[in-house]
């Protein structure tokens, strides 16, 4: 069975850093380029980054995020991280890991996702 | 970025009725386009790619269409179940964009 288990959110101070993981199973996580999309309260989605397979592992990123966010992935580990910087109110939001198909880049595993608040 | 509409932002129904929800793009995305269900709570769940392609285990009165920038999202005879918000999302850019979404509630 496909799982992805994210962890690593919390509560933080505006201008703090948070790590957050993405725990995959039941298949070749190395063979598929994974995101993290994430759900402010009462919101719609929002594409926050991807990072593709293979050993190049190239990584994208949503404009609004002006670099203070790093996707990273450790094969070995199955792991997927997300390196947020320079927290602000508005990162508050669910935070899903979710597996692209590699024909389309349709997302057709998702996890339950992890929850980051912003605030002092 | 390519960017993402949906019409319209919310609709009421009753179960059995038919709705259409619509989703364009700012650019041509050929059928890059795929539409999800979210309930209150869950994450997300696909239920069509590549504009048309039933996700499988998703139930048949799901149904997507359109090419290049215009794309609906159809249900046939709407369920209990199908109360929910639909997504939009593009995978033509590598920078992937969601619509706003549309939030179907009971009429």
């Amino acid at each position: 069975e496909v799982q992805l288990v994210e962890s690593g959110g919390g509560l933080v101070k505006p201008g703090g850093s948070l790590r957050l993981s993405c725990a995959a199973s039941g298949f070749t996580f190395s063979s598929y380029t994974i995101s993290w999309v994430r759900q402010a309260p009462g919101k719609g989605l929002e594409w926050v980054s991807s990072i593709s397979s293979g050993t190049a592992t190239p990584t994208f990123y949503a404009d609004s995020l002006k670099g203070r966010f790093t996707i990273s992935r450790d094969n070995s580990k199955n792991s997927l991280y997300l390196e947020m910087n320079s927290l602000r109110a508005e990162d508050t939001a669910l935070y899903f890991c979710a597996r692209a198909d590699p024909g389309d880049f349709h997302f057709d595993q998702w996890g339950q996702g992890t929850l980051v608040i912003v605030s002092s | 970025d390519i960017q993402m509409t949906q019409s319209p932002s919310s609709l009421s129904a009753s179960v059995g009725d038919r709705v259409t929800i619509t989703c364009r793009a700012s650019q041509s995305i050929d059928n890059f386009l795929h539409w999800y269900q979210q309930k209150p709570g869950k994450a997300p769940n696909l239920l069509i790619y590549a504009a048309s392609s039933l996700e499988s285990g998703v139930p048949s009165r799901f149904s997507g269409s359109g090419s290049g920038t215009d794309f609906t999202l159809t249900i046939s005879g709407l369920q209990p179940e199908d109360f929910a918000t639909y997504y939009c999302q593009q995978s033509y850019s590598t920078l992937f964009t969601f619509g706003p979404g549309t939030k179907v509630h009971i009429k």
